[in-house]
């Protein structure tokens, strides 16, 4: 199985400052197709899981954009630029490149 | 708007096989895949399989020999099964709906549903 291996783990940001969590993983994601499936998804407390990037960097509608996705290859990168209270939560990235997909660790986002 | 709803029991015994539904309302179950993904308490993700809406599937292989998803289109819903369930199967059971294909991950979710294996 491709492994993703998230950092940090636990991401403590002052509100208004940016946050950025790196993703990587054992294998390239680049599918056959030449797309790269590399999703990230953001699970606040008590609640489902929601996509937020699909492809690296196709926000979902209804995401703000200070919500971003970037990276290629192996590395990529989730980044915020202004956090807000309800960004809290554990976010995962995902990929659907290789049969199974397999998730990050998460990184728990909080507000200091 | 899609809504997806789990169903089923939260206790199952040891060596007995789990059994979940998931009930789309708002649209239908044609045309999409869906997946059921689940969540240990306090750890991460795990995909179980998807299913697509003509009844072809995909399991997760450390899973696959005891999963079956199924979906009934008349009922709008689809359902899993896993079998000789452990302590290890405790968790959250979500399914989920993808609005792209298989690739970009489920852009719907249900609440998901709390399973634990105790006798």
């Amino acid at each position: 199985d491709v492994v993703m291996t998230q950092s940090p783990l636990s991401l403590p940001v002052t509100l208004g400052q940016p946050a950025s969590i790196s993703c990587r993983s054992s294998q390239s994601l680049v599918y056959s197709d030449g797309n790269t499936y590399l999703n990230w998804f953001q699970q606040r407390p008590g609640q489902s899981p929601r996509r937020l990037i699909y492809k690296v960097s196709n926000r979902d509608s209804g995401v703000p954009d200070r919500f971003s996705g970037s990276g290629s290859g192996t590395d990529f990168t989730l980044k915020i630029s202004r956090v807000e209270a309800e960004d809290v939560g554990v976010y995962y990235c995902m990929q659907g490149t290789h049969w199974p997909v397999t998730f990050g660790q998460g990184t728990k986002v909080e507000i200091k | 708007q899609v809504q997806l709803q789990e169903s089923g029991p939260g206790l199952v015994k040891p060596s007995e096989t789990l059994s979940l539904t998931c009930t789309v309302s708002g649209g239908s179950i044609s045309s999409y895949y869906w997946s059921w993904i689940r969540q240990p308490p306090g750890k991460g993700l795990e995909w179980i399989g998807y299913i697509y809406y003509s009844g072809s599937t995909n399991y997760n292989p450390s899973l696959k020999s005891r999963v079956t998803i199924s979906v009934d289109t008349s009922k709008n819903q689809f359902s899993l099964k896993l079998s000789s369930v452990t302590a290890a199967d405790t968790a959250v059971y979500y399914c989920a709906r993808h609005d792209y294909d298989i690739l970009t991950g489920p852009g719907v979710w249900g609440q998901g549903t709390l399973v634990t294996v105790s006798s």
